[in-house]
């Protein structure tokens, strides 16, 4: 079945380096991918989206990159801080807005911020 | 504005003891949603909801029913639980359709951790 996966389950930055955090989709009709960010006892919270017409977006210190040939998406985290450890999520809607707006959730990358 | 809260924060059960799990939201969102997450595995769609009334199955239905009498409330219910339904429970809510103004994003609540013995 269709799924959106992490290549990497633990990623350790020092402070202050930059972090990449990607994420592959296969269901080529998705339109939209959302970034989430869930620290420890907490629920996930909303960093970042990007429609599928988009190659690229930027936030406030992260950016999301979508390569849709290769079905890619990446989250970069500029200047990575302590607060910034958390386990980061992606999601992808396969529904093209419709069907409830449901959201094909990744299983997850652990991010640790070494001092 | 309290976005998205869950009752209770914790609870636990003996099998086959029934319980409901409370979400409510004060954005005036549209859709509604639950969660599980169960360690090392991303978020699982139970039950979801496009509006005040209506419900539809996600993933992961089977063993909970759900209610949504208000539109600011969505609930979960375990008629009967099993150790199998030893979760962290997530509600969520977004806007509707994505418009110009408005996207799809999910606004998630604190969890509810359900331990069933």
């Amino acid at each position: 079945g269709e799924s959106v996966g992490l290549h990497l389950p633990t990623l350790s930055v020092q402070e202050g380096d930059n972090s990449i955090i990607n994420c592959a989709y296969s269901n080529s009709a998705s339109d939209y991918f959302i970034w989430y960010k869930q620290e420890s006892g907490k629920g996930p919270q909303f960093i970042i989206d990007i429609r599928s017409n988009m190659d690229k977006r930027q936030g406030q210190r992260v950016t999301v990159l979508l390569n849709k040939t290769v079905k890619h998406l990446s989250l970069q985290i500029a200047a990575t801080q302590p607060g910034d450890s958390a386990v980061y999520f992606c999601a992808e809607n396969p529904f093209g807005g419709g069907g409830g707006n449901k959201l094909t959730f990744g299983t997850g990358t652990q991010l640790k911020v070494e001092l | 504005n309290a976005g998205v809260t869950q009752t209770p924060k914790f609870r636990v059960l003996k099998t086959g003891q029934s319980m409901t799990l409370l979400c409510a939201q004060d954005m005036n969102h549209e859709y509604m949603y639950w969660y599980r997450q169960d360690p090392g595995m991303g978020l699982r769609l139970i039950h979801y909801s496009v509006g005040e009334g209506t419900t539809a199955k996600g993933e992961v239905p089977d063993g909970y029913n759900v209610s949504r009498l208000k539109k600011q409330n969505f609930l979960l219910g375990l008629e009967s639980a099993a150790p199998s339904q030893t979760s962290v429970y997530f509600c969520a809510s977004s806007y509707s359709r994505a418009t110009s103004t408005y996207t799809d994003t999910q606004y998630f609540g604190p969890g509810t951790r359900l331990t069933v013995l």
